[in-house]
């Protein structure tokens, strides 16, 4: 089945660029979303389709999806970023990343 | 503005069945699949099934194969995922989620999720 790897943990200082990987045999090929779950609150959409934004989110949530990599970049990171962020795409079912926990030193 | 709201928590038995209710407003049901993805404490999403709140069309992932049956009632705009022979690594939060169009597969609304215990 299909695997996302997703780090465990990335760390970054306010004001800085975070990062998120998600591998994926040929994820270029696929739709990626990616979502926001801050602790004890359901997941929030931020970027579908690769790298389009909902309404709501700021722009400085971007990303991109090419080769066997996509990756979420927050830039200009906030306290209140600190969340879990997950990878998602559809693949003969619904398949998420296992979750990287955003730390904001 | 759109609205995913579900039933309360429950407690159950190893063995016995849960019915979880999530009921939509605020844009048109039959417009966008209704997802069902669940969370165990402390762990990551794990996709449990879909339906076409329009046909009834139904997809479940493999692993729930014959344990999770997904409805809908159009007429309540409210969709149902049952899960049967429980057990107590079914103990997590269920989420219903709505999603974004027929061509993209990702999810854009939530409901704020029902806690489900297995326990004797």
């Amino acid at each position: 089945s299909y695997v996302l790897p997703q780090p465990p943990s990335v760390s970054v200082a306010p004001g800085q660029t975070a990062r998120i990987t998600c591998g994926g045999n040929n994820i270029g090929s696929k739709s990626v979303f990616w979502y926001q779950q801050r602790p004890g609150q359901a997941p929030v959409l931020v970027v579908y389709d690769d790298s389009d934004r909902p309404s709501g989110i700021p722009e400085r949530f971007s990303a991109s999806n090419s080769g066997n990599t996509a990756t979420l970049t927050i830039s200009r990171v906030e306290a209140g970023d600190e969340a879990d962020y997950y990878c998602q795409v559809w693949d003969n079912g619904m398949i998420f990343g296992g979750g990287t926990k955003l730390t904001v030193l | 503005q759109v609205q995913l709201v579900q039933s309360g928590a429950e407690v159950k038995k190893p063995g016995a069945s849960v019915k979880v209710s999530c009921k939509a407003s605020g844009y048109t049901f039959t417009s966008h699949y209704i997802h069902w993805v669940r969370q165990a404490p402390g762990q990551g999403l794990e996709w449990v099934g879909m339906i076409n709140p329009s046909g009834g069309y139904t997809s479940n992932a493999q692993k729930f194969q014959g344990r999770v049956t997904v409805t809908r009632d159009t007429s309540s705009t409210t969709v149902y995922m049952e899960l049967t022979s429980l057990r107590s690594e079914d103990t997590a939060l269920y989420y219903c989620a709505r999603q974004v169009d027929t061509g993209l597969v990702g999810l854009d609304s939530w409901g704020q999720g029902t806690l489900v215990t297995v326990s004797t």
